[in-house]
């Protein structure tokens, strides 16, 4: 029932850009994706409602493919800011599950 | 900006003691959950509540734990007699409806100890 991250670690240069990917076996109603840095709590960046969705945020954005129950993450020209565990949230019900977290490092 | 606020940040307790969370969510809101995170581990989810009783829990939320909405405002998770495996942070949340049309808002949690 927990939705499947992809992958589990991520090291980068300051500029460079990564891809996060969050896939689940249920169908889903929508997609949260949350930051969280080491010792606080997850700060929520976006949701997507719907299939083909695609948002921004900076130079973060998302897509959700509602057929494929997936949703990736994309960060570009990534900063040292961007450096935390990445969680996708995934809504089926009245209920959220959160992946196990994709940690992404950005180094100097 | 209203925010979700939990008490204590943090609790040294010992095993087979209670423990009582507070969260007072943001006010128009009406689902609540708890969460928990073992220290780098994954987020998990404990228990949603919705119109005064559970909606749904995860197998974690076992019989020691329950929850409360005591007065209208707080909204508390009571773990009966902890065990070693109950330390972790605990993280409440709150939302205006719960059919994830909606953020979610999370507390900064409450850091709990079992010794």
């Amino acid at each position: 029932q927990q939705p499947v991250q992809s992958p589990q670690a991520v090291i980068l240069r300051e500029g460079e850009d990564a891809v996060i990917n969050c896939s689940s076996s249920k169908a889903l109603y929508s997609v949260h994706w949350y930051r969280q840095k080491h010792g606080e709590a997850p700060v929520f960046l976006m949701i997507l409602l719907k299939g083909g969705e695609q948002k921004g945020h900076e130079k973060i954005s998302a897509s959700f493919n509602e057929k494929k129950q997936q949703s990736s993450l994309y960060l570009t020209a990534s900063q040292l800011s961007y450096s935390g565990t990445y969680f996708c949230g995934t809504v089926n019900n009245n209920d959220m599950r959160f992946g196990a977290g994709t940690r992404l490092t950005v180094k100097p | 900006e209203p925010e979700v606020t939990q008490t204590p940040s943090h609790q040294v307790t010992q095993m087979g003691q209670e423990v009582i969370l507070r969260c007072v969510p943001i006010s128009n809101h009406l689902y609540f959950y708890w969460y928990r995170q073992i220290l780098g581990q994954k987020v998990e989810f404990l228990v949603s509540f919705y119109n005064n009783e559970i909606s749904e829990k995860s197998e974690i939320f076992d019989d020691q734990f329950s929850v409360e909405r005591p007065d209208g405002s707080n909204f508390t998770l009571k773990i009966r007699s902890t065990k070693l495996e109950d330390s972790a942070m605990y993280f409440c949340a709150s939302s205006v409806q719960g059919q994830g049309g909606n953020t979610i808002y999370f507390g900064e949690g409450s850091w709990l100890t079992v010794v």
